[in-house]
């Protein structure tokens, strides 16, 4: 499967406990996204990087959220600290941008509950 | 309890239909757009995209016009199947700078193919 991996794809976890995600981009692709998604929404942009420097932030991403992308390959998201409101599907994206053109393909999405 | 934002647009068709799914969007700024298919349970998938200075574009079934003077998007998807059934959203890329690529989504409508 040459697409965009996550892992894990659900995870249930107490209120409190801290979260990683782990998302593995398509080979070769420079620029890595994190998108959060609550039900009945469109996706939420929360931060990206081009190789492993992380160009962007949200002011979603709160400072219980953190991201890595430590030798511009494999990404991790991690929450600490988690929050009801924090239960959402945790999507990646990664792309290689030619001149005018970015097509992000999306991974399969983490699905985090907090209880 | 709270009802969570289960309020997108629908369109229901019969098989063999065709569809026009709508996107307004706000940014004149943006550069380009980009049409994603979401089944449930799974990541966005890239159907078409579309840059600002072009009006129409056409891939395998479906087509995509742009109307830059109401900011209006449109998915024409012919023949409709089965397996088109799915949440349809637009998204926006702006314009240069380090935002560049990142999306943002609109509404979403679930589209409903009936046998």
């Amino acid at each position: 499967d040459t697409g965009v991996s996550q892992d894990p794809r659900h995870k249930i976890t107490k209120r409190g406990q801290n979260v990683t995600f782990r998302c593995d981009p398509i080979s070769e692709h420079n620029r890595l996204y994190w998108y959060r998604q609550t039900l009945g929404q469109g996706p939420e942009f929360l931060t990206y990087f081009q190789n492993e420097a992380q160009l962007e932030k949200s002011r979603l991403l709160s400072d219980r959220f953190s991201a890595e992308r430590p030798k511009g390959s494999f990404s991790t998201l991690e929450i600490q600290r988690t929050e009801q409101g924090d239960s959402a599907m945790y999507l990646c994206a990664s792309s290689f941008p030619s001149p005018g053109w970015e097509t992000q393909y999306f991974g399969p999405g983490t699905r985090l509950l907090v209880l | 309890g709270e009802s969570v934002g289960l309020h997108l647009p629908t369109l229901s068709v019969q098989e063999g239909d065709n569809s026009i799914i709508n996107c307004a969007y706000s940014n004149s700024a943006s550069d380009y757009f980009i049409w994603y298919k979401q089944e449930s349970g799974k990541g966005p998938q890239f159907i078409i995209d579309i840059r600002s200075n072009m009006d129409k574009r056409q891939g395998q079934r479906v087509t995509v016009l742009l109307n830059k003077t109401v900011k209006h998007l449109s998915l024409q998807i012919a023949a409709t199947q089965p397996g088109d059934s799915a949440v349809y959203f637009c998204a926006e890329v702006p314009r240069g700078g380090t935002s560049y690529g990142k999306l943002t989504f609109g509404q979403g409508t679930i589209l409903t193919v009936h046998p």
